[in-house]
């Protein structure tokens, strides 16, 4: 089957910029996970969504950053204005559904620069 | 909270030695824990993961990992390492209620050497 699919893999702007990325979870996964991970750092979870609902989004900076999942598939995540602090590599993750312990399946990522 | 500490930042091992990771976890109850390993320009991939039952657990790669309730420690580890295991390995917990938060933690850097 088709992994999780991200894009873009690399993005590079400047501080006060907005810039958006995009996720497309595997085919059937009711959970979608967006992570921050900082170099250095395990990944941090910034939102979960369970179809197009949010379940979790205590640690996402919601004065900078929006996320959706329209229609409970694809979803995008957004930040603006951008802030140095925010060069990280964001990473989505699927998993089949919630409710009982499943494995979550990571994209690739998308790497961040801001300068 | 749940948490995760993973001692060694980096760790160098000749090809061929035998390998281990350390993983400690902060958790109120019996955890679900995982191993996932990164390499560069890539996502996460699931090694193992420990739900109950027989405390030492085989993954893919070779790899296996035993949990110590009494240490509090999911140690990862290999009898003979490749050098395409060259990677970031993370160790994570995963509260039990249902909710599939998952916290990592700080990941170990593991470089072979010929």
């Amino acid at each position: 089957e088709a992994g999780v699919a991200q894009s873009p893999r690399y993005k590079i702007i400047e501080k006060r910029q907005s810039v958006a990325f995009w996720c497309n979870p595997i085919s059937g996964h009711a959970t979608l996970y967006w992570y921050q991970q900082i170099l250095g750092q395990g990944p941090k979870l910034l939102i979960q969504f369970q179809n197009n609902g949010v379940v979790d989004d205590s640690q996402l900076p919601k004065d900078r950053f929006s996320a959706e999942r329209l229609k409970g598939v694809d979803s995008t995540l957004k930040i603006q204005p951008a802030k140095l602090e925010d060069s990280a590599v964001y990473l989505c993750a699927s998993s089949p559904e919630i409710g009982e312990v499943a494995e979550q399946f990571f994209g690739p990522g998308t790497r961040l620069t801001v300068l | 909270a749940q948490s995760v500490t993973q001692p060694d930042i980096h760790i160098t091992v000749s090809e061929g030695a035998s390998l281990e990771l350390r993983c400690n976890y902060s958790y109120g109850a019996t955890p679900y824990l995982f191993w996932y390993v990164q390499s560069p320009g890539q996502g996460l991939q699931l090694l193992l993961k420990y739900f109950s039952g027989d405390t030492l657990v085989q993954g893919i790669k070779g790899f296996e990992a035993e949990f110590k309730r009494s240490q509090s420690s999911f140690n990862l580890r290999k009898p003979s390492v490749h050098w395409s295991d060259a990677a970031e390995y993370f160790c994570a917990v995963e509260s039990n209620f249902g909710n599939e938060k998952l916290t990592f933690g700080t990941g170990t850097r593991l470089t072979i050497i010929p």
